[in-house]
């Protein structure tokens, strides 16, 4: 099963508009990133935040680690057309045997013009 | 453009046979890494090397194969493939052999029909 899990599963708003994306994990971990990807393309890495961090900002993006709820939000900031995409985040845990991202299961952002 | 090449792009194959995708990582990048992405299994870790050498195995099947080279490129074998064996099939770089604090970087991924 999937260490994260993002919701909404799909989210639909107007441009210009906030958009807020959730992510839940189950075991303790280094790192939490989030992934960007458009429909049928590669990931794109958008931003990494380390488990003693609580926030973040690049851009019109802004992340937060509650590593006490075992969660994550990202939001992005007077959304954009250009925004649509599926959004993902992934877990780099401890004790894991060489190195790997668990990725949840995604958030699919409609943004509407 | 993320550096990491990945070819073909697409491919159409019949079951029961036997495909190989390829993957040139970053420039200087020594980790590489395979993920399968599938309608109702999401995004799959399958299989990391590092300089040559298997570092960390996930949900691979015994099916499936990898290897990388001393030039760094990788290749995903795939054999006696299924119909639920298609799927868009990422490779990813990273410089070090931990994740941990470093980006890794994905291609475009491979899709793969098997019909």
């Amino acid at each position: 099963s999937q260490q994260g899990e993002e919701d909404p599963q799909a989210l639909s708003i107007q441009e210009g508009e906030n958009a807020t994306m959730n992510c839940s994990y189950k075991t303790s971990i280094n790192n939490l990133q989030w992934y960007r990807q458009n429909s049928g393309r590669g990931l794109v890495h958008l931003i990494l935040i380390r488990s003693n961090e609580r926030e973040k900002h690049s851009g019109r993006l802004r992340v937060t680690l509650d590593t006490s709820k075992k969660s994550s939000s990202l939001l992005i900031t007077a959304s954009r057309a250009a925004d649509t995409a599926s959004y993902f985040c992934a877990t780099d845990a401890w004790g894991t045997s060489g190195s790997r991202l668990t990725f949840g299961e995604g958030t699919q952002l409609t943004v509407n013009p | 453009d993320s550096g990491v090449t990945q070819t073909p792009k697409h491919l159409i194959t019949a079951t029961g046979q036997r495909v190989t995708l390829r993957c040139s990582p970053r420039s200087g990048d020594l980790s590489v890494y395979w993920y399968q992405q599938s309608l109702d299994q999401g995004l799959q870790f399958l299989i990391q090397y590092y300089n040559g050498e298997e570092r960390a195995k996930g949900n691979i099947l015994e099916r499936f194969s990898a290897q990388q080279f001393p030039d760094l490129h990788s290749e995903l074998n795939l054999s006696s493939l299924e119909l639920g064996d298609s799927a868009l099939y990422f490779c990813a770089s990273s410089a070090r052999d931990r994740i941990s604090g470093n980006t890794i970087y994905f291609g475009e991924g491979s899709w793969l029909t098997v019909v």
